[in-house]
C-alpha cells in the first residue's frame, strides 16, 4: 500500500519566518513529487514539482527531495499571512499519472 | 489561456439518482484525472484518461465511471448515489510531455451534495 504522510498541523509561524513543511512516503519506487496549496473552499494549486534528489528553488519556495530517506519538504521563506493555507504533498509511482496525496498540513502565518 | 473548466459548480441530488460531471482540460493537455475530496478521506484518485483510454483507476466501486472524448474533454458518472458520495469532485489535466508527469492543474471542482 503506497502511502504519503504529513503532519496535519496547524503549523504556526510569525510573518517573515521560514515555514518548513515535511512529507514522507512509503515506497522507494516513487518517481515524481508535488506540492500543492489549497485555500479553504478552493481547489488545489500547484506550487512546485521535483523529480531529482536535492533542492529546487522557485521564488520564496524551495522543495527538497531525499529519496534515500523517503522524504520531501517544502520551505517557504519570508512567510506572509497570505501563505496561510493547507499544503498538500503528492507522489506518483512507476511513471503513473496517479497522484497519491497526503492529508495536508495546515499552515498559519501570524501577522 | 483558459484553465480547467468543470461544470456544474454545485449539484444537489437525491439518493438513488445518477449524476454526470463534466471537465474541459487546458488546451493541449491530453491527460485528465478525477479526484474526490472529502473532509474525512482527503483527496482520493478516481481515474485517469489519456487519448480516450482509461490508464489508471482508483479503489472506488463500479458506480463510479468516466470517459474521455476525442477533444480530451472528460465526463464522470456516478450511478445510484449514496449519501457518502457527497464530496468535492475535482478534475485535473496534465501536459503529457514525457513519461514523467509534468504537473497537474486542477479545476474549481463540482460540489455534489446527496440528500
Amino acid at each position: 500500500q503506497k502511502e504519503v504522510e504529513q503532519n496535519s498541523g496547524p503549523l504556526s509561524v510569525p510573518e517573515g519566518a521560514i515555514a518548513s513543511l515535511n512529507c514522507t512516503y512509503s515506497d522507494r519506487g516513487s518517481q515524481s513529487f508535488f506540492w500543492y496549496r489549497q485555500y479553504s473552499g478552493k481547489s488545489p494549486e500547484l506550487i512546485m514539482f521535483i523529480y531529482s534528489n536535492g533542492d529546487k528553488e522557485d521564488g520564496r519556495f524551495t522543495a527538497q527531495l531525499n529519496k534515500a530517506s523517503q522524504y520531501v519538504s517544502l520551505l517557504i521563506r519570508d512567510s506572509q499571512p497570505s501563505d496561510s493555507a493547507t499544503y498538500l504533498c503528492a507522489v506518483t509511482w512507476d511513471s503513473s499519472y496517479k497522484l497519491i496525496f497526503g492529508s495536508g498540513t495546515r499552515l498559519l502565518v501570524r501577522p | 489561456k483558459a484553465g480547467v473548466t468543470q461544470t456544474p459548480r454545485y449539484l444537489i441530488k437525491t439518493r438513488g439518482q445518477q449524476v454526470t460531471l463534466s471537465c474541459s482540460p487546458i488546451s493541449g493537455h491530453r491527460s485528465v484525472s478525477w479526484y474526490q475530496q472529502t473532509p474525512g478521506q482527503g483527496l482520493q484518485f478516481l481515474f485517469e484518461y489519456f487519448s480516450e483510454t482509461q490508464r489508471n483507476k482508483g479503489n472506488f466501486p463500479g458506480r463510479f465511471s468516466g470517459r474521455q472524448f476525442s477533444n480530451s474533454r472528460s465526463e464522470m458518472n456516478v450511478s445510484t448515489l449514496e449519501l457518502g458520495d457527497s464530496a468535492l469532485y475535482l478534475c485535473a489535466s496534465s501536459l503529457v510531455a514525457t513519461r514523467i508527469p509534468y504537473g497537474y492543474t486542477f479545476g474549481s471542482g463540482t460540489r455534489l451534495t446527496v440528500v
